[in-house]
């Protein structure tokens, strides 16, 4: 069973609707990640999270709302979507520590999810 | 925030060893390299990291220069299935963590 997973896969919408993208671990990590990823380029951090409760914004939080029920859970939410957010949305956990005297941080990254705003 | 520059792509013959280069030459001294690979259009996948030393695992080498202001990716003996977009990240630390900015990447595509 994969470690992070996403739901819906993929999802086609309309303008002005509300979507929710979920994103569940079972790394047992404090850390997750939301990034949406435009064709050709690198992925974007939307916002982030530490723990519970702790919620951060990344480089592109506009228009984007994200809840951190629990530590397995973090979900995003589009309120009203619009076309330009049609994008590869990906979730990532990471567990801050050390090895071999290097600060960890590596991220694992769920399959994504295909969202498209007609 | 240290930048990061990368030939948008390369290729080279599967067998033979890939050697990816990144400039990251306003690094400063607390930021790390990372480098991580996405096939496809599937989640990155992380490969490896440092900081001042080579570094050297399973997947791959990193060498990193002296200054710190160049490092290169390489994979011993490229595969088919290496074929990926490789990127090149400086990880910069913003509140208490380290934030991966991702970049273009280089496509690399292993020929057989």
């Amino acid at each position: 069973d994969a470690d992070v997973t996403q739901t819906p896969r993929n999802r086609i919408t309309k303008t002005g609707k509300r979507i929710m993208l979920e994103c569940s671990q079972t790394k047992g990590h404090d850390r997750m990640y939301w990034y949406r990823q435009d064709p050709g380029l690198g992925l974007r951090l939307i916002y982030y999270s530490f723990d519970v409760k702790d919620i951060n914004k990344g480089e592109i939080s506009d228009g984007y709302s994200v809840s951190r029920q629990a530590q397995a859970k973090f979900s995003l939410s589009l309120e009203s979507a619009i076309p330009n957010q049609t994008a590869l949305y990906f979730c990532a956990t990471s567990d801050p520590g050390l090895a071999g005297g290097l600060a960890l941080n590596e991220q694992f990254f769920g399959p994504g999810t295909r969202l498209t705003v007609l | 925030d240290a930048k990061t520059t990368q030939p948008p792509s390369m290729d080279c013959a599967e067998g033979r060893a890939a050697n990816l280069p990144c400039n990251h030459s306003t690094i400063s001294g607390n930021e790390y390299v990372y480098w991580y690979r996405q096939i496809h259009s599937q989640g990155p996948q992380y490969i490896i990291h440092g900081l001042k030393n080579n570094e050297t695992n399973e997947m791959a080498s990193l060498i990193i220069t002296e200054d710190r202001k160049s490092s290169t990716l390489i994979l011993p003996h490229a595969t088919l299935r290496d074929t990926a977009v490789y990127y090149c990240i400086v990880s910069r630390l913003m509140d208490s963590s380290y934030k991966l900015i991702f970049g273009s990447g280089t496509r690399l595509l292993v020929r057989p």
